[in-house]
This record gives C-alpha cells, structure tokens and sequence, in this order.
C-alpha cells in the first residue's frame, strides 16, 4: 500500500519561498512507472496540478505554465521523498497543497494516491 | 490549455437515486478523463481512469463513460457515504486540468 506524507511550515511570508517535503513509502521516487506530483487547492482555482518529476533511465520534471518560472521540483533517492519549492510567493498562492503519485494506465495518466494536504498561508 | 467544464455544478439527490454528472472538454480529450471524489478536509480519491475504468477497490456502482469532449460519471445507487464533490480531470496535455467540481449533496 502506497502512502504519502507531507511536511513543511503551513505559514510563509510574501516574496519567500513555499517549501514542502512528501515521504513516500511502498513504492520509490525512482520508479519507472510513477511519477510524482504537486497539484493544489484553492477556493478562487479550484483543483491546480502544478508539476512533477519522474524517471526513466534520467529525471524529468514538468512544470504547468502557471507557475513554470518559480517552480522546482526535486527527488531524494537517499530518502525517498520529493519536495516543492515555489519562490517569489504572494497571497494568491494561499491553498491547501497535495502530493500525489501519478500512474499511466491505458494511456491515460492520473492520480491514484494522495497525500493527506498541507494549507499554506502566504501572510505577513 | 484545454478547458474542463462540469454540470450540473450541485445537485440534492436521495439515498438510492442513480446521479449523473457532466464533463466536457473544449477540445477533444480521446479517452484521458479521471474521476475523483473529494470530502470535506480530504485529499481527493480516484474513482475511474481512461474515462470508464473502475479504479482497484471502487465500488461498481460507480461508472464512466464518454469519449471525444463528453464523457459522465453516474453514480447507480447513491449511498449516503456518497455525499461528496466529484471532479473530472484529464490528461491529454500538460497542464492536466481538473474540472470546477459538482457537489453533491442530500436532498
């Protein structure tokens, strides 16, 4: 059984830097078959998959426009966790913010399991 | 980006109604269409992939359908542990959108 668990500070200031950190245990961050991925939740964006990274034979990240030039997502084989950085933030980035492992099947890629969510405040 | 939209965006339906949402894409999806149903304080849980796959562990009341830019999601037999938001969301290109949600909720 995959399970998924988020850390990391539920309060940043403007213009610093979100950081979050998810655990991953029964499955790894290198498999050839998962990718791994931050999407988050506000109530004026609704669901919003922000990027992952994933292996194969290398790393790969993919990042959503939106967010593209303050993102980065990195793995830790060494304990097998991700974690998301996001710069330059302002209140609008305020929103509970999930990990997940994404999955292809019959050629669709999706989320099959998630982390429990962490709400983020961008305040001073 | 490919936009999602859903409809009806809540609906008050009873224990033992069959529930039918909608999900249409601006553009052509194929088959990439995922279900999810999120409660309240909870991560959201996959429900059907590649549009009419029961995920692992799903009840079979749960079932998709659709191809192209429609697709929907109906629910048989609503269970009260049924009560909840569902979101579609596809995969055909990044940025993966999720749809805005139909809440569904007791009549």
């Amino acid at each position: 059984q995959v399970q998924l668990q988020q850390s990391g500070p539920g309060l940043v200031r403007p213009s610093q830097t979100l950081s979050l950190t998810c655990g991953i245990s029964g499955d790894s961050v290198s498999s050839n078959s998962a990718a791994w991925n931050w999407i988050r939740q506000s109530p004026s964006r609704g669901l919003e998959w922000l990027g992952r990274t994933y292996y194969r034979s290398q790393w790969f990240n993919d990042y959503a426009v939106s967010v593209k030039s303050r993102i980065t997502i990195n793995p830790d084989t060494s304990k097998n966790q991700f974690s998301l950085h996001l710069n330059s933030v302002t209140p609008e980035d305020t929103a509970v913010y999930f990990c997940a492992r994404g999955r292809i099947d019959s050629g669709d890629y999706f989320f099959d399991y998630w982390g429990q969510g962490t709400l983020v405040t961008v305040s001073s | 980006d490919i936009q999602m939209t859903q409809s009806p965006s809540s609906l008050s339906a009873s224990v033992g109604d069959s529930v039918t949402i909608t999900c249409r894409a601006s553009q052509t999806i194929v088959s990439f269409l995922s279900w999810y149903q999120q409660k309240p304080g909870k991560a959201p849980k996959l429900l059907i992939y590649a549009a009419s796959s029961l995920q692992s562990g799903v009840p079979s009341r749960f079932s998709g359908s659709g191809s192209g830019t429609d697709f929907t999601l109906t629910i048989s037999s609503l269970q009260p542990e049924d009560f909840a938001t569902y979101y579609c969301q596809h995969s055909y290109s990044n940025p993966f959108p999720f749809g805005p949600g139909t809440k569904v909720d007791i009549k």
